[in-house]
């Protein structure tokens, strides 16, 4: 494997189901985050972790909650979704240096159905 | 408040040359970046400025003023493939990116 990869790639879910998404990245990087992708909106940061620390925490409902095992593994739970959560959620890595930014690779993103 | 614009959708014909427009309001600023996503797929990283002026790689290339808080990226020789959407992101010096809603390219031949 290379790069970033996500799992699930499509998952439909009740409101009261519980389930987690799954990244991984194979680049060596030392920060992970995740992202929602809605139809035309612009990319929502919801968690970003550095050096398995989480660093931001974009006021996501407490419904989405990560968890970051070892820098290359990357997770998100969900329970009790709502159907507005419905969205394209991507993963990304990158080789951050303190107070910078650099290029974020992604994962091809899971495609969540909240029915 | 943080704000990205670009326009939502733009068509072009193919051998054409088309120019995606990206005005910024942040905080603070740290770079620009822009970003190819192909429906269905990732975003991938296409460019990056930090500096004023153009910054050229092959058929693209990006533009960046950081006093206009103005971007573009220009794509050459148009190909049926560059049919995508292109996000721009701006690095707020704040830990983290500030994407804008993504400009959908449409080649036609």
């Amino acid at each position: 494997e290379t790069g970033v990869t996500q799992t699930p790639r499509h998952l439909v879910m009740g409101m009261t189901n519980k389930k987690s998404l799954k990244c991984e990245q194979h680049l060596g990087h030392n920060a992970m985050y995740w992202y929602k992708q809605s139809a035309k909106k612009p990319l929502e940061l919801m968690f970003v972790y550095n050096f398995k620390e989480q660093t931001e925490n974009n006021s996501v409902p407490s419904r989405f909650s990560p968890e970051c095992p070892n820098s290359s593994h990357l997770f998100l739970h969900l329970h009790t979704l709502q159907p507005e959560d419905s969205a394209l959620y991507l993963c990304a890595s990158s080789q951050e240096p303190p107070g910078q930014v650099y290029e974020q690779y992604f994962g091809p993103g899971t495609r969540l159905t909240v029915t | 408040g943080q704000n990205i614009d670009q326009p939502t959708e733009m068509t072009a014909t193919e051998g054409a040359i088309v120019q995606i427009n990206c005005t910024y309001q942040t905080s603070g600023f740290n770079g620009l970046f822009w970003y190819q996503q192909h429906a269905g797929e990732a975003p991938t990283f296409l460019s990056y400025n930090v500096l004023d002026g153009l910054e050229e790689k092959g058929r693209f290339s990006s533009f960046l003023s950081r006093s206009k808080g103005y971007s573009y990226l220009l794509l050459k020789e148009l190909q049926m493939k560059d049919s995508a959407s292109y996000l721009c992101a701006v690095d707020d010096s704040n830990y983290q990116l500030i994407w804008g809603a993504g400009t959908k390219l449409i080649i036609k031949p």
